[in-house]
């Protein structure tokens, strides 16, 4: 398996503008996460899926951030409108809770989609 | 309120000495922690995990410590090699599905 995917590798937008972060998970792995990377925050939870179903978004800042898994192999988080303060790296990560042993559930991140919003 | 805290923000160590990068958590609850490795410009690589029924787990160069009573964990690498440098990630989870709670990182340098 390539792992898991995310596109683009940086997005840089205007403010105001929509900007669509697009993740693919690795084959077979239930669990789906989005993160942000800040400098103030650290590395956060935005929100996770199970089996596609949107589970935990309390980490999504705010309602101009949506996240949507339509299929278990894709999924998208949308920012509009955009604003400077969106600026971070993105990370989609994907897990599998089908493991004989809690320790093979380890989640494996893509390698991040840097934004920055002028 | 961050529940995973990493107090060193960067660490610096001779090559082939030990490496001990230390995280206190907060939430009882947790019961799985992990640690992350990263390079610039990539995602965290998974290094090494205990689950809350051990206190201690080891894979090669890599041991973690867990300290229940003290809400402690800690990361040992030995013999710490010049590729080892990069941001160490401790993180932790409740129950099932790893929704990862981090602590901020800790930068570590091994000098040849």
């Amino acid at each position: 398996d390539a792992g898991v995917i995310q596109s683009p590798r940086h997005e840089v937008t205007e403010m105001g503008q929509e900007v669509t972060l697009r993740c693919k998970p690795i084959s077979g792995h239930d669990y789906l996460f989005w993160y942000r990377q800040t400098m103030m925050r650290g590395l956060e939870l935005l929100i996770y899926f199970n089996n596609n179903v949107p589970i935990d978004d309390s980490g999504m800042p705010e309602d101009r951030f949506s996240a949507k898994m339509p299929n278990a192999s894709f999924s998208t988080l949308k920012i509009q409108p955009s604003e400077p303060r969106d600026s971070a790296v993105y990370f989609c990560a994907s897990s599998s809770a089908d493991a004989p042993y809690r320790e093979g559930t380890e989640a494996f991140f893509g390698q991040g989609t840097r934004l920055t919003v002028v | 309120d961050q529940q995973v805290k990493q107090n060193s923000p960067s660490l610096s160590v001779q090559e082939g000495r030990i490496s001990i990068l230390n995280c206190d958590y907060t939430n009882s609850m947790f019961d799985y922690f992990l640690w992350y490795k990263k390079y610039p410009a990539e995602g965290p690589t998974f290094l090494i995990s205990i689950s809350s029924i051990k206190d201690k787990n080891e894979d090669g160069r890599f041991t973690v410590f867990l300290n229940k009573s003290a809400k402690h964990l800690s990361l040992h690498i030995v013999p710490s090699q010049p590729g080892d440098s990069a941001v160490y990630f401790c993180a932790a989870s409740v129950g099932a599905g790893n929704m990862l709670t981090f602590g901020g990182g800790t930068r570590l340098m091994v000098k040849p």
